[in-house]
């Protein structure tokens, strides 16, 4: 099974870019990787996912190493509502992902 | 609007009853999912559905059982053999697509057994 590592946490200045670091060595050719977040006490939220090339959207952006044993989700400009735990996930067999602990990022004013 | 609801928001029951947590989904999708998450800790699959009246199950199916006679409902049931049912339990929809399976969450249901 693909698995995922994260660190526990981080810390990012309000206004300023959050980079969150994912490890998936084990990743397989076709499996993608996805970015959810969970503030707490709720559902988990989709930011963002893919394969091979490096993804954006009004959320946030992916960048994917080429050999895919890593991933950075970049929040460009945190701000404290960006206050969460940070899943990096990548879905095994069919329809099922593997979610880790988390990276719980502090956005501080 | 379309999403997934989940009720109650928090459950409470004695211990050895068994209890239904419900999951309905209006988006048309395929698939449905539960997961389990306990304090500090990421979601862990008990149950998953692709398709009416067939389900699977995931990492830690022991204690629980589901139904999916609907393509709309996907109900969970925690048995008195789970051994440690509190917790936080997340219900999830997604739909295949040839560019990655991204999955729609719930609200969440909180279950405390006492």
């Amino acid at each position: 099974d693909a698995k995922t590592t994260q660190p526990p946490s981080m810390d990012c200045a309000e206004g300023r870019a959050a980079n969150l670091p994912c490890n998936h060595s084990t990743i397989s050719g076709n499996e993608y990787v996805y970015w959810y977040r969970q503030i707490h006490s709720q559902g988990p939220q989709y930011i963002i996912h893919g394969l091979k090339n490096n993804e954006t959207n009004e959320m946030a952006s992916l960048i994917i190493t080429e050999d895919r044993k890593s991933s950075t989700l970049i929040l460009p400009h945190a701000t404290l509502r960006d206050t969460a735990v940070y899943y990096c996930i990548v879905e095994y067999n069919f329809n099922k992902f593997y979610f880790g602990s988390g990276t719980k990022l502090n956005v501080k004013p | 609007d379309g999403g997934i609801t989940q009720s109650p928001k928090y459950l409470f029951r004695k211990e050895g009853q068994n209890v239904t947590l419900s999951c309905e989904q209006n988006l048309n999708h395929d698939a449905m999912y539960w997961y389990r998450q306990d304090p500090g800790q990421g979601l862990r699959l008990i149950y998953y559905s692709q398709i009416v009246n067939d389900f699977q199950k995931g990492d830690i199916a022991e204690g629980y059982s589901v139904s999916r006679e609907k393509k709309e409902s996907f109900p969970l049931t925690v048995t008195s053999a789970q051994k440690n049912p509190t917790a936080f339990y997340l219900c999830a929809s997604s739909i295949p697509r040839d560019t990655g399976d991204e999955q729609f969450f719930g609200p969440g249901t909180r279950l405390t057994v006492l």
